[in-house]
């Protein structure tokens, strides 16, 4: 889920199992979305976008899912390896507006025991 | 490829003191982000340029704070004066493609830390 304090989210998960992280926008004019995935020390890397016409999409090892009805979204890791641990963040970017313009979310740590 | 390059990457200043941070763009991007991210706050855009021009600086906190774009492979962010509120992480992104967001790429960061 999303932070709203101080303290990031975590989730913490054996290697091998699946991962999902959430997180939940508050603007429903939104209609882009995309996941980045930020390691420490790095800047945040694209992983999977999602536009409002769709409720799914799929990469490679991941799956976005997208429920306007309750403004949510999801970032499904298949397989999670050590290499996934990172903050992961959603963002969103809202019709209409300007289409450079991201709201992102805090973050959500994940940590990947092997 | 040599990606978005960001120097300092680590920055410690005493409150009162001028910081500048640099970055230079992936070659043959025309635009540029400069973000600020906190734990508070999380990422947050204080100014973006197109063709080295800057197009929406609303996101700049306060006067203290200015950038510069003076040719398409450089630009700077200068905190004057810092104040420790400004402890942060900066990064900075470029993008090929007017922008949008799908296409920003993300430097490493400057983390800042203003005692």
């Amino acid at each position: 889920g999303e932070s709203v304090g101080l303290h990031l989210p975590t989730l913490s998960v054996q290697e091998g199992d699946n991962s999902i992280i959430n997180c939940a926008y508050s603007n429903s004019a939104s209609d882009y979305f995309i996941w980045y995935k930020q390691e420490s020390g790095k800047g945040p890397q694209f992983i999977i976008d999602i536009r409002s016409n769709m409720d799914k999409r799929q990469g490679q090892r991941v799956t976005v899912l997208l429920n306007k009805t309750v403004k949510h979204l999801s970032l499904q890791i298949a397989a999670t390896q050590p290499g996934d641990s990172a903050v992961y963040f959603c963002a969103e970017n809202i019709a209409g507006g300007s289409n450079y313009k991201l709201t992102f979310g805090k973050g959500t740590l994940l940590t990947v025991n092997p | 490829d040599a990606g978005v390059i960001q120097s300092p990457r680590h920055e410690v200043t005493e409150m009162g003191q001028e910081v500048t941070l640099r970055c230079k763009p992936i070659s043959g991007h025309n635009s540029l982000f400069w973000y600020r991210q906190t734990m508070m706050r999380g990422l947050e855009l204080l100014i973006y340029f197109n063709n080295n021009v800057p197009i929406d600086d609303s996101g700049m906190p306060e006067d203290r704070f200015s950038a510069k774009m003076p040719n398409a492979s450089f630009s700077t962010l200068k905190i004057q004066p810092s104040e420790p509120r400004d402890s942060a992480v900066y990064f900075c992104a470029s993008s090929s493609s007017g922008g949008r967001v799908e296409t920003q790429y993300f430097g490493p960061g400057t983390r800042l830390l203003v005692l």
